[in-house]
C-alpha cells in the first residue's frame, strides 16, 4: 500500500505555545489529506479535509483558527495547534487520498502524533 | 441514527476461531466501504476495501458487502492473538472523498 509518513511522533509541549505536526505521502502525489484527533478509548473524528492549493474544509465544531492546516504541496499537509491546551492533548492523525490506477480511491493513514500539553 | 454503526464488543473468540464483524450504514448513495485494523496507541491500517455486492478475500479476510441491507461484514479465519485489535469500517459515499467512521469493535483472541 500507499505509505503515509508523520512528524513528530510525540509532542510536549507548554501551554500557550503553537506545535505543528507534518504529514507527508513518501510514493504518491495527495491532492487531498484528511486530519483527525482521537481521544483515549474513543473513535476517530475528522477534523478537516486538507485540499492542496485551497483552504482546508473544517468540520462542525473544529476551530480553524486554533487548528491550522496547510497544504501547500501534493505531498505534504501541515497541522498547526495554536495557543496550545491542556485539553488538547490528543493523539493527532493524518490520512491521504490515493487515487491511482484501481475501482476506486483508498485512504491511508500516517502514523500518528502524540501531543502532550503541560 | 449514526451513519455507521458497529457494536462496540468486545468480540471475544478463541484462538482458531472465525471472528465475524458486522457494520450497518445509513446513506444508500455510499459507494466505497473500507475495514481498518487499530491497535492500541497506533494508528489505523487497511485491511481491505470492497465497492461491489458480495464477498472479496484476502488471505484470512473476507469483506461482504450487501448493499440492498446496507451491511457490511469482515470475516476473520484462524484468528490469531494478533488479531486482537479494533475493527473500524469506514464508509465513502457518492461525489466526496472523506470517510465516515463507525466507531469501532473491539475484537480479543484468547489462546
Amino acid at each position: 500500500g500507499a505509505v503515509v509518513s508523520q512528524h513528530p511522533s510525540w509532542v510536549i509541549c507548554k501551554s500557550g505555545t503553537s506545535v505543528k505536526i507534518e504529514c507527508r505521502s513518501l510514493d504518491f502525489q495527495a491532492t487531498t489529506m484528511f486530519w483527525y484527533r482521537q481521544f483515549p478509548k474513543q473513535s476517530l473524528m475528522l477534523m478537516a479535509t486538507s485540499n492542496e492549493g485551497s483552504k482546508a474544509t473544517y468540520e462542525q465544531g473544529v476551530e480553524k483558527d486554533k487548528f491550522l492546516i496547510n497544504h501547500a504541496s501534493l505531498t505534504l499537509s501541515t497541522l498547526t495547534v495554536t495557543s496550545a491546551h491542556p485539553e488538547d492533548s490528543s493523539f493527532y492523525i493524518c490520512s491521504a487520498l490515493w487515487t491511482g490506477a484501481g475501482p476506486g480511491n483508498t485512504i491511508y493513514f500516517g502514523e500518528g502524533s502524540w501531543l502532550t500539553v503541560v | 441514527q449514526k451513519e455507521v454503526e458497529q457494536n462496540s464488543g468486545p468480540l471475544s473468540v478463541p484462538e482458531g476461531a472465525i471472528a465475524s464483524l458486522n457494520c450497518t450504514y445509513s446513506d444508500r448513495g455510499s459507494q466505497s466501504f473500507f475495514w481498518y485494523r487499530q491497535y492500541s496507541g497506533k494508528s489505523p491500517e487497511l485491511i481491505m476495501f470492497i465497492y461491489s455486492n458480495g464477498d472479496k478475500e484476502d488471505g484470512r479476510f473476507t469483506a461482504q458487502l450487501n448493499k440492498a441491507s446496507q451491511y457490511v461484514s469482515l470475516l476473520i479465519r484462524d484468528s490469531q492473538p494478533s488479531d486482537s485489535a479494533t475493527y473500524l469500517c469506514a464508509v465513502r459515499g457518492g461525489g466526496y472523498n472523506k470517510l465516515i467512521f463507525g466507531a469501532g469493535t473491539r475484537l480479543a483472541v484468547h489462546p
